[in-house]
């Protein structure tokens, strides 16, 4: 129990043009679902926590005109990457903490390459 | 402000024998701690948890320890596998509020070689 589904798992994109990264929850229901970016060789750093029904909030020195979060229902939330630029090219990766239990479940990831 | 920190970004062990990977973190707030493993381009695999009441936790080979006075945990592995081989985070988050609540810390992560 506990998935979190992440999809794509890589994308290749232009710059100036947007890429949606979709999470989704399996088997539970998460209102809260929080996004993740790791550079190589580098931890991973909390951008934004997706509130179901609300706005995200975002991590000090993270743009949210760029990274825009939607967590339409309790299961799916969305980072869309806008006017991508090389250098978003990165790893990104959602997580969500299941009812119940202390631990985080994460997706998967998305590789991003902005050429 | 490195709230949570892996001063060792690699370690190399010999099948068999144990692998100790240390975690050190600032923040007093912080009351649950958790190892995560991690393969490049996949997402993190939650290994292993302990919380502030406790100072050991044990699940087959994995076991963490927690020194709270010290703000220092461990994730001992015994014995090493060639299959533990990958990249080690250990991950905080305070379950009591302020403004670490509810989020995830990542120390840097220690990039772990079980040799055959």
């Amino acid at each position: 129990g506990a998935v979190v589904s992440q999809h794509p798992s890589w994308v290749i994109c232009k710059s100036g043009t947007s890429v949606k990264i979709e999470c989704r929850s399996l088997d539970f229901q998460a209102t809260t679902m929080f996004w993740y970016r790791q550079f190589p060789k580098q931890s991973l750093m909390l951008m934004a926590t997706s509130n179901e029904g609300s706005k995200a909030t975002y991590e000090q020195g993270v743009e949210k005109d760029k990274f825009l979060i939607n967590h339409a229902s309790l299961t799916l939330s969305t980072l869309t990457v806008t006017s991508a630029h090389p250098e978003d090219s990165s790893f990104y990766i959602c997580s969500a903490r299941a009812p119940h239990r202390y631990g985080y479940t994460f997706g998967s990831g998305t590789r991003l390459t902005v050429v | 402000d490195q709230q949570v920190k892996q001063n060792s970004p690699s370690l190399s062990v010999q099948e068999g024998r144990i692998s100790i990977l240390n975690c050190d973190y600032t923040n007093s707030m912080f009351d649950y701690f958790l190892w995560y493993k991690k393969y490049p381009a996949e997402g993190p695999t939650f290994l292993i948890s302990i919380s502030s009441i406790k100072d050991k936790n044990e699940d087959g080979r994995f076991t963490v320890f927690l020194n709270k006075s010290a703000k220092h945990l461990s994730l001992h592995i015994v014995p090493s596998q060639p299959g533990d081989s990958a990249v080690y985070f250990c991950a905080s988050w305070a379950s009591a509020g302020g403004t670490s609540y509810g989020k995830l810390t990542f120390g840097q992560g220690t990039i772990l070689t079980v040799h055959p």
